[in-house]
């Protein structure tokens, strides 16, 4: 089945800096990639998607890139700032029976230092 | 306005009972989803849901069952409770199971513990 390596478990940055996270997967049938953001108890909020054909995806400060050869995804923070400290998931998706089934990144703790 | 509620926010059970958690999604989708977040575990799928039809089930145990009474609910029912059933779980949607519009999204979560 899939496998979701993320990684750093732990992140801090200035305020200002950027922030990268980085989650490789296994299943070459994986088609869907999202980033989700914890913040302390509460849900996950839903940062960006992308589809397999989408090699990179910019949006309010965040970067996704994907990179389906190495099956690797990544999540950039630009000049990061205290509110973006929470917990980011990667979350992949594949086709077929798996259709619908997310499969989490274990989550990268973000701290950003003012 | 929170679009998916679940309820109770918070939960404590002794071992051995049962206890259903609610979730209504206000987004007009058609697939809904649970998930599990332990200390032990990163986010598990549990299961999915298309049309008030199960779709997809991975959790091993019988204990746990969803239950649809209407489109824009899946309540999951628990029984037999044990301790290591402690954990948050988080229910979701999304408008197909495709994700072609979306990605799922995801309500505030139940706490369940369970003494």
């Amino acid at each position: 089945g899939e496998q979701v390596e993320q990684r750093p478990p732990h992140l801090s940055v200035r305020e200002g800096d950027s922030a990268i996270i980085i989650c490789t997967y296994t299943d070459s049938a994986t088609a869907y990639f999202s980033w989700y953001k914890q913040e302390a108890g509460a849900g996950l909020q839903l940062l960006m998607s992308v589809l397999s054909n989408v090699d990179r995806k910019e949006e309010q400060g965040l970067t996704v890139l994907l990179n389906k050869k190495d099956k690797r995804l990544s999540l950039n923070l630009t000049a990061a700032h205290p509110g973006d400290s929470a917990v980011y998931f990667c979350a992949v998706s594949a086709v077929g029976s798996a259709l619908g089934r997310l499969h989490f990144g274990a989550g990268t703790q973000l701290i950003v230092i003012p | 306005d929170p679009k998916i509620i679940q309820k109770p926010k918070y939960l404590v059970a002794v071992t051995g009972s049962e206890k259903i958690l609610i979730c209504e999604q206000y987004l007009g989708h058609n697939a809904m989803y649970w998930y599990r977040q332990s200390a032990k575990k990163p986010l598990e799928f549990m299961f999915s849901y298309s049309y008030q039809k199960l779709m997809d089930n991975q959790t091993a145990s019988s204990r746990f069952q969803p239950q649809s009474s209407k489109k824009n609910h899946l309540d999951l029912q628990i029984t037999a409770l044990k301790p290591d059933d402690s954990a948050t779980y988080f229910c979701a949607s999304s408008q197909d199971r495709g994700f072609n519009n979306q990605a799922p999204l995801f309500g505030e979560g139940t706490r369940l513990s369970v003494l």
